[in-house]
């Protein structure tokens, strides 16, 4: 099946530092959507994108739609500990029925 | 508000067995789609229902796996004659329309195969 392609899989990254992540995608999406994900917890929404080009906030966290419709961009800025997780995108597949085709996932680290 | 319930958490069955976990979607919401996330993975489509419809489920294995939403009641992910392979996190998301708004995601049933 179809799956988006996220990179970089893992960092480490200095409390404090910036992180950036990014999601592509062979297939055009009309929206897309960038999820954290917990240890033993299911995915929680962070922030959700409805346009070509948008840029959306949610705190530190800031998000891009892609002009190509392609791909998405997350940002989160002076990173704490309880940034750690895995991030999930998401993008709506409207082949046929409606559904969210998930990245294979960021798994951040952030050392205090 | 009661978010998207799933139980159980943990489920161990040994080979052979049958699995089932159930979902109830956050009230006033009326799609419910599985997911299934392997160790180390990103999470794969399984399936998406309505109340007694199935909608979508070119993400099911052909065999041992079904799926079911009926007019009262959870909706029921089942897996028959379980094997090692089918450990996993399995995920329950609910929206209220089935478009473009995003889901709700449950904590999940983490099936271990023994």
């Amino acid at each position: 099946g179809q799956q988006l392609n996220q990179s970089p899989q893992s960092m480490f990254i200095q409390e404090g530092e910036d992180v950036s992540m990014n999601c592509t995608s062979s297939s055009i999406f009309n929206t897309w959507l960038w999820y954290k994900q917990e240890p033993g917890e299911g995915p929680v929404l962070l922030i959700a994108l409805y346009k070509a080009g948008e840029l959306t906030s949610n705190g530190r966290l800031t998000a891009q739609f892609g002009i190509t419709r392609k791909d998405s961009f997350l940002n989160i800025s002076a990173s704490i500990p309880s940034d750690v997780g895995i991030y999930f995108c998401a993008g709506l597949f409207t082949s046929g029925t409606y559904k969210y085709i998930f990245g294979t996932g960021t798994r951040l680290k952030v050392l205090a | 508000n009661a978010g998207v319930m799933q139980n159980p958490r943990h489920l161990v069955r040994r080979r052979g067995q049958e699995a089932r976990l159930r979902c109830s979607p956050m009230k006033g919401h009326s799609h419910v789609y599985w997911y299934r996330q392997l160790p180390e993975e990103g999470l794969k489509f399984m399936v998406y229902l309505q109340k007694e419809n199935i909608i979508d489920e070119s993400g099911m294995p052909k065999e041992r796996f079904s799926a079911e939403f009926p007019k009262e009641g959870p909706s029921i992910l089942r897996i028959q004659q379980v094997v090692r392979g089918d450990s996993a996190a399995y995920f329950c998301a609910s929206s209220p329309q089935g478009d473009d708004y995003g889901y709700t995601f449950g904590s999940g049933t983490r099936l271990t195969v023994v």
